[in-house]
């Protein structure tokens, strides 16, 4: 079985401060990773992925992500926040190759960017 | 290009009343298909998984059903609702060529 831990429920910065969120997987087989952003009373929106190759993910709105596999972790990180990215960020997983794809998720992250 | 529905936005419900809540695909066949909750503090739990018509996994007992009368429609019903499921409702699918889910709106649902 499959499991994802957030380590911080809730994550206040300044706004140009850099950020991480960190996530640590748990999994006895492949897995793909992912990270979603939620704003407030929406659906989940895909952030950024890693699938395979590059061990360093990026999005269009500067976060990046690395994948650690010795580590069993894929932080999510941002040299510099805006308001705008005030939200619940979602660390998730699903088995590589799998028919289902199921995602399993972890509790999430508050991300607050004050001025 | 493909798109999600679900609806409504937003329910309040008695105890003991049934449910219905709907969610549609377009743009794309033979989507996987899941429901999630979102409870405050507790991240997304899935509800159902389908991947194909008429054929639905549940990963948790609860108080809930749900269906896939069509390949693109996913229903999730309850006869009679307890105040415990109150939260927030996600719709998700995948297609065969994909990797990740993608996710409608969503439904708060309020059990009073």
């Amino acid at each position: 079985a499959q499991s994802v831990t957030q380590l911080d429920s809730q994550v206040p910065v300044f706004e140009e401060a850099p950020v991480e969120l960190r996530c640590n997987y748990s999994s006895s087989v492949s897995v793909y990773l992912f990270w979603y952003v939620q704003y407030p009373n929406q659906g989940l929106q895909l952030l950024l992925k890693y699938l395979s190759g590059s061990t360093l993910v990026k999005s269009i709105n500067g976060f990046e992500a690395e994948f650690n596999k010795s580590q069993t972790s894929f932080h999510l990180r941002k040299p510099s926040v805006h308001i705008s990215d005030t939200a619940e960020y979602f660390c998730a997983v699903s088995v590589r190759g799998g028919s289902q794809g199921n995602l399993i998720f972890g509790k999430g992250t508050k991300l607050s960017v004050k001025p | 290009s493909q798109t999600i529905h679900q609806w409504p936005a937003t329910l309040v419900q008695p105890v003991g009343s049934p449910l219905s809540l709907e969610c549609t695909v377009e743009g794309t066949s033979n989507p996987n298909l899941y429901w999630y909750r979102q409870a405050a503090g507790r991240g997304l739990q899935l509800l159902f998984y389908s991947i194909g018509i008429d054929q639905i996994s549940s990963e948790v007992p609860q108080n809930l059903s749900a269906s896939r009368p069509q390949d693109r429609q996913f229903i999730l019903s309850s006869k009679k609702l307890l105040l415990s499921d109150s939260g927030f409702y996600l719709c998700a699918w995948k297609g065969q060529a994909n990797t990740e889910a993608f996710f409608g709106q969503g439904t708060r649902l309020t059990v009073v």
